[in-house]
């Protein structure tokens, strides 16, 4: 069964701290992508990528970046947290061979305070 | 890029009647959309998709249906139940085979017993 991960559910942080979110898939996707979700905004991209070590920015990329060493992980950096970045935090994987689904992990829940 | 609109934001349907959600895009190049299901405490999940080349596709009690000319896409839900109660998501692809997605901004559906 397809499954990803994301290596915590709520997250606390204090301003200015440095903040990293993981996910892994065990599909052996090609693409991952994480997003931010917010009443009201829906689903927006901060990042994806399409192969390891390979990214692209999406919508909403200042205040992150990410890291992809391996096939199976992407992770989400907040340099330095900012209380704006209090969110819900998304990730996904999709095969890469066009048949487009995204699959979900159940988010992370960051609050910066 | 690609803007995607959805309304409405919220909708409470009585059980067994039929719920509709609509979705607007703005470029023409789109050729995949998608809808997704976000439950409580979940990521969201897939529950049906529609492409460019196709006007109108079922899956038992939930069927997509495509205006192109009209660039807008729709949800149809019948006989609804209460596990139909979440938040729907309307998406876009404009690029076939980098696989992103440009998501509208939900609906929560209530199903009212």
């Amino acid at each position: 069964d397809v499954k990803v991960t994301q290596s915590s559910r709520y997250l606390v942080k204090r301003t200015g701290e440095k903040v990293f979110l993981e996910c892994v898939q065990d599909m052996d996707h090609e693409n991952m992508f994480w997003y931010r979700q917010d009443p009201g905004l829906g689903l927006r991209l901060i990042y994806f990528s399409y192969d390891v070590k390979m990214k692209e920015k999406g919508d909403i990329p200042e205040g992150y970046s990410v890291s992809r060493e391996k096939k199976e992980r992407f992770s989400l950096i907040l340099e330095s947290a900012s209380t704006n970045q209090t969110s819900m935090y998304l990730c996904a994987s999709s095969a890469g061979t066009g048949t487009n689904e995204q699959y979900f992990g159940p988010g992370t829940r960051l609050t910066v305070t | 890029g690609e803007n995607v609109e959805q309304h409405p934001s919220t909708l409470s349907v009585q059980e067994g009647d039929s719920a509709v959600i609509k979705c607007t895009y703005s470029d023409s190049a789109s050729n995949y959309f998608p809808w997704y299901k976000q439950e409580l405490g979940k990521g969201p999940q897939l529950i049906i998709d529609i492409r460019s080349n196709v006007g109108e596709k079922k899956d038992q009690r939930i069927a997509v249906t495509l205006n192109k000319t009209a660039k807008h896409f729709s949800l149809h839900i019948t006989e609804t139940q209460p596990e139909d109660s979440a938040v729907y998501f309307c998406a876009a692809n404009l690029y076939f085979g980098n696989e992103k997605l440009t998501f509208g901004t939900g609906t929560r559906l209530t199903i009212i017993p």
